[in-house]
């Protein structure tokens, strides 16, 4: 399995301001999952994302995939501060059912 | 469902003693997955197991790890004997085959904390 590298480490945002953070990858992928871990928390998951789609939504998520840069962004909008967590990208290849993680973006959001 | 269930969710123990951590994978699924979390190494997989088999015990740090999954609703993990670096949250994790769907469905950890 491969690895995602979620950029920034840490973001900041007020309440309602929409927060973005960024995946990027080395290998073609399968699919490509986000979750996010609240302090404390297991992770669960937010949203997949297959290669040959390059865009979806849910809720107040929306996920791109670009396959020609190996990169996939995840919007969130209208943040509010039960969105503050840690979310990790998870990039899958074709028959992997391991997935790793990297060490995720940090986003916080302040009332 | 309960979802997937760890116990106990609390472990403080002395260097040396054993541990044994446990986990209850959601019902009907074929994959499961054990990680261990740390601030310095973040999230590591340790091991998984598909139909109770090990596929994968590459991430097993050391021989003091093991784990075992006799059935389809049970496994653990135990680390023999305990040392201070083993400190960290673990966390269990089950998935179902289907398709191409690989999603993960997160226990809620075990704090370990190794004195």
């Amino acid at each position: 399995s491969q690895q995602g590298e979620e950029d920034p480490q840490a973001l900041s945002i007020q309440e309602g301001e929409n927060a973005t953070m960024n995946c990027s990858y080395k290998t073609s992928i399968n699919n490509l999952q986000w979750y996010r871990q609240n302090s404390g928390r297991g992770l669960v998951h937010l949203i997949l994302i297959r290669s040959n789609e390059r865009e979806k939504h849910s809720g107040r998520l929306r996920v791109t995939l670009d396959t020609s840069k190996k990169s996939s962004s995840l919007l969130i909008t209208a943040s509010r501060a039960a969105d503050t967590a840690s979310y990790f990208c998870a990039p899958s290849g074709a028959g992997s059912y391991q997935l790793t993680f990297g060490k995720g973006t940090k986003l916080s959001v302040i009332p | 469902d309960a979802g997937v269930i760890q116990s106990p969710r609390h472990e403080v123990t002395e260097m040396g003693q054993e541990v044994t951590l446990r986990c209850k994978p959601i019902s009907g699924h074929d994959y499961l997955f054990w990680y261990r979390q740390t601030m310095m190494r973040g999230l590591e997989l340790l091991i998984y197991f598909n139909n109770n088999v090990p596929i994968d015990d590459s991430g097993m740090p050391e021989d003091r790890f093991s784990a075992k999954m006799p059935n389809a609703s049970f496994s653990t993990l135990k680390i023999q004997p305990s040392e201070p670096r083993d400190s960290a949250v673990y966390f269990c994790a089950s998935s179902l085959r289907q398709s191409s769907y690989n999603e993960q469905f997160f226990g809620p950890g075990t704090r370990l904390t190794v004195l």
